[in-house]
Order: structure tokens, then sequence, then C-alpha cells
């Protein structure tokens, strides 16, 4: 079956580190691959997409490449921001599929020290 | 446009008890969804809803029911709470056109059931 694993956290930086919160998947063919966010008392908001091998998503100056040689998709960001404090979620859809159910990962708590 | 919309925000529940958690969009999609997050796991798909007079079980279906009333509107009725069932709840909907696998999410309800 499809599954997402991504590093435990939390993670906890000082304001203008870099961040890398890693996450590998498993499924057949070409998922579409996402990294979703949810600030303290919120629902999750996309963050960031790709949905082929080798596309590079970006958004908020996070970045993340899907690379199918080591099924992965890491998120970085060179210069985090106290406003970046929030759980992050690794989440793929799988191809050809008739519906677009998400599998996520467990989460990914990174706390932003000024 | 409001988006997602969940209520309630909070309940407290004594087992056996039984509840209803509302859903609506209002963004015209025909996908809706619904989770559960609870701590270290993730999100967990109970129940999903493909079109209108459609539902299908998700990952963990047990102890839920849903009702896709119309296009807008998805609930979950818990027949009698279980304090398994404490969990954040969310609610998302997709549009399902094209490449779009965005999941668009709600607030959340936070239940608690003693």
């Amino acid at each position: 079956g499809n599954s997402v694993t991504q590093m435990e956290g939390p993670v906890t930086l000082s304001e203008e580190a870099f961040l890398t919160i890693n996450c590998t998947y498993t499924a057949t063919g070409y998922p579409s691959l996402f990294w979703y966010v949810q600030y303290p008392g919120e629902g999750l908001q996309l963050l960031l997409k790709a949905t082929k091998a080798d596309d590079k998503g970006s958004n908020k100056g996070f970045e993340a490449t899907y690379r199918k040689e080591t099924t992965s998709f890491h998120l970085e960001k060179g210069s985090v921001q106290v406003s970046d404090s929030a759980v992050y979620f690794c989440a793929l859809v799988p191809s050809g599929g008739s519906n677009y159910k998400l599998t996520f990962g467990k989460g990914t708590l990174l706390t932003v020290n000024p | 446009n409001a988006g997602v919309t969940q209520t309630p925000k909070f309940q407290v529940l004594k087992t056996g008890q039984s509840m209803t958690l509302q859903c609506a969009q209002d963004m015209n999609h025909n996908s809706m969804y619904w989770y559960r997050q609870d701590p270290g796991m993730g999100l967990r798909l109970i129940y999903y809803s493909a079109s209108e007079g459609t539902t299908d079980k998700g990952e963990v279906p047990n102890g839920y029911n849903v009702s896709r009333l119309n296009k807008r509107e998805f609930s979950l009725r818990l027949e009698s709470a279980a304090p398994s069932q404490t969990s954040v709840y969310f609610c998302a909907s997709n549009p399902d056109r094209g490449s779009s696998y965005e999941q668009y999410f709600g607030p959340g309800t936070r239940l608690t059931v003693t």
C-alpha cells in the first residue's frame, strides 16, 4: 500500500536557521506529492506540491523537489522565521486513482525561537 | 466565500452519547472527506464522498456514520461515543478537476469523550 514517512519531531531552531524536514514515500507509479502546514489552532493548508519527477514545488520561501530515484520529497527553507512555527505534513495522492484520497505522514512539529 | 466550515468547534460528550459533526463547503467541490487527528498519528481518513449520494469507508470507519446530504454538506455521526473517539476532526473538500489534488480543510472540531 501507499505510505509516507517523515522525520520525527519536534524540531527546534533559532530564527534564520536552515530547515530540512525529510520525507520519503512508498507508492507505485508516479504519485503527486504535497507538503501541508498546520498553524496552531487551525486546519491544514497546502504549502506546496509537485506532480511529476524532478518538479520543484515552492511557496513562502519553502522548497521541495520530487526525487523519484530516492522516493523523497524533503522540505527546505534557507532562513526560518518565528511565524514558521507549525506542524508540517508530507502527503501523497497515488497516480491513476479515481479519487483524490491523501495519505499523510505523521507530521513534524517545528518551533522557531527568536 | 467561507471555504470549508465546521460546527461545533468544541464538544464534550459522555460515553454512550451521540452527536453529529457538521461540515459545509461553498466551493462547489465534488469530493468531501472526514479525518481524525491524534497525537503522533497524523491524519487518518474516516470516510469520504466522491460525489453527492455516494460515500465510502476510509482507514478508520468503525464507530462512525456519514451522510452526504447534498453537494455542499457532509456530516459525521457518532452513534455511541467512546473515549477512543476523543480527537480533533477535520473536514476537507476537493474539486476533482484536472490535476488539482489540493484538499481544502475546515478549522476542525475538538471532541472530548469522558
